[in-house]
């Protein structure tokens, strides 16, 4: 069964400053990856997916992430945050009719 | 499209009570499936189904039981609540074909506590 391992459970950052998530997997066979957003009591939507192609992805406001498979990893960046983007991030990898999903990370930016 | 929807939003039980959450969606999804989040543990796949008729557990199905009679919905049952099933409870589907599962769509969750 696939697995997804998320970084630095808590982030504290202001304004402006970037971010960076960090996401690695395991998985044997082809995989799907996904970042979504939780934003305080709200459900999860989907900031962006990789399926294939060009490993750099962009997603709705303003991130990307970038899938290293020799790496099995798929980071998550957004060059400068807002203090809109404070939620909490999933990354999640699709395998053999199962999305697996990290613990998650709550970001909080400070205005 | 109402998307995917649940109800209810909040419940309380006491242990040892059962109960239906309610999951239905109206894109004629084929998948569809539960998860659990609590804190720190992130989604954890409860059940999940490829089509109407089909089910298979996932990483933590001990205590629920799930059918699907229909494409539309997708009930999940807490046959004996424990104080352990506390969380917040989302289902989601996603798109037709089962061998393209793209983007999942998620509903708005319960929050079950029981005591």
């Amino acid at each position: 069964a696939q697995s997804v391992s998320q970084h630095n459970h808590h982030v504290i950052l202001s304004e402006a400053a970037s971010l960076e998530l960090g996401c690695n997997y395991s998985y044997g066979g082809t995989v799907n990856l996904f970042w979504y957003v939780q934003y305080p009591g709200q459900h999860l939507q989907l900031l962006l997916k990789y399926f294939s192609g060009d490993p750099l992805v962009k997603g709705i406001k303003g991130f990307e992430a970038e899938f290293i498979k020799s790496k099995f990893s798929f980071n998550l960046r957004k060059p400068s945050v807002q203090w809109s983007d404070t939620a909490e991030y999933f990354c999640a990898v699709r395998g053999n009719n199962r999305l697996a999903f990290g613990k998650g990370n709550q970001v909080v930016v400070i205005p | 499209n109402a998307g995917v929807t649940q109800t209810p939003k909040f419940q309380v039980l006491k242990t040892g009570q059962s109960m239906t959450l309610q999951c239905a969606q109206d894109m004629n999804h084929e998948y569809m499936s539960w998860y659990r989040q609590d804190p720190g543990m992130g989604l954890r796949l409860i059940h999940y189904s490829v089509g109407a008729g089909i089910t298979d557990q996932g990483e933590v199905p001990n205590g629920y039981n799930v059918s699907r009679s229909t494409t539309e919905d997708f009930p999940l049952r807490l046959l004996s609540a424990a104080p352990s099933q506390t969380s917040v409870y989302f289902c989601a589907s996603s798109a037709p074909g089962r061998r393209t599962y793209n983007e999942q769509f998620f509903g708005p969750g319960t929050r079950l506590t029981v005591l």
